[in-house]
């Protein structure tokens, strides 16, 4: 079965500092997206950047950007510049099969923002 | 713009009751649906999703049950809820080729 494997259960990192978060996923398919979400304590599911794995390039977003190595399976975020409102639960998550209509996601990672 | 909702935000009810949470989407037409259970510090777990209107396919047989009566109305129901039924609930829904996911504000389901 696939799967979405993040090792970190939880980190914390001070303020304006830089932290990774990281993430493997197991996956037959070719092509197929990727995801971090962010789910603050009010729960509400964010998303937070995307991967196309046929592009290169990894992907950015402000403070936060990836670190696409497909070969390995292997999808790190990076938070730049930490502020108090990064503190959340970050998934990793990545389309199911072929049809990209289905997504699996990883256990999580709690990131605590120490002021 | 698009927008996602959910209620109730919160519901009690005891076990044996019935369940009918209610998803609606504003602003997109004809997405795909989904209903994700997650219990407390884990991930999300899939139960649910729908392509179209009565198209529903179950990810995980358990007690629970789904509709869609309306292209942008997702119901997620059971006759006789189970503790294991206590959770979070999540709606969610994509349409086109960017395959990321929007998420409702969720339900918090207490089964006592």
């Amino acid at each position: 079965a696939q799967t979405v494997t993040q090792s970190q259960p939880e980190m914390s990192v001070q303020e304006a500092e830089t932290v990774t978060l990281s993430c493997t996923y197991d996956t037959s398919e070719s092509n197929y997206y990727l995801f971090w979400y962010k789910q603050p304590p009010s729960r509400q599911m964010i998303l937070v950047i995307r991967q196309e794995a046929y592009k290169q390039q990894n992907a950015t977003e402000n403070r936060f950007s990836v670190n696409f190595q497909k070969a390995a399976k292997s999808f790190s975020l990076k938070i730049s510049d930490s502020q108090l409102g990064d503190t959340a639960m970050y998934f990793c998550a990545s389309t199911r099969g072929g049809s990209y209509d289905k997504v699996i996601f990883g256990p999580g990672t709690s990131l605590s923002v120490i002021p | 713009s698009q927008t996602i909702h959910q209620w109730p935000a919160t519901l009690v009810q005891p076990v044996g009751s019935p369940l009918s949470l209610e998803c609606t989407v504003e602003g997109t037409s004809n997405p795909n649906l989904y209903w994700y259970r997650q219990a407390a510090g884990r991930g999300l777990q899939l139960l649910f999703y729908s392509v179209g209107i009565g198209q529903i396919s179950s990810e995980v047989p358990q007690n629970l049950s789904a509709s869609r009566p309306q292209d942008r109305q997702f119901i997620l129901s059971s006759k006789k809820l189970l503790l294991s039924d206590s959770g979070f609930y999540l709606c969610a829904w994509h349409r086109g080729s960017s395959y990321e996911q929007y998420f409702g504000p969720g339900t918090r389901l207490t089964v006592t």
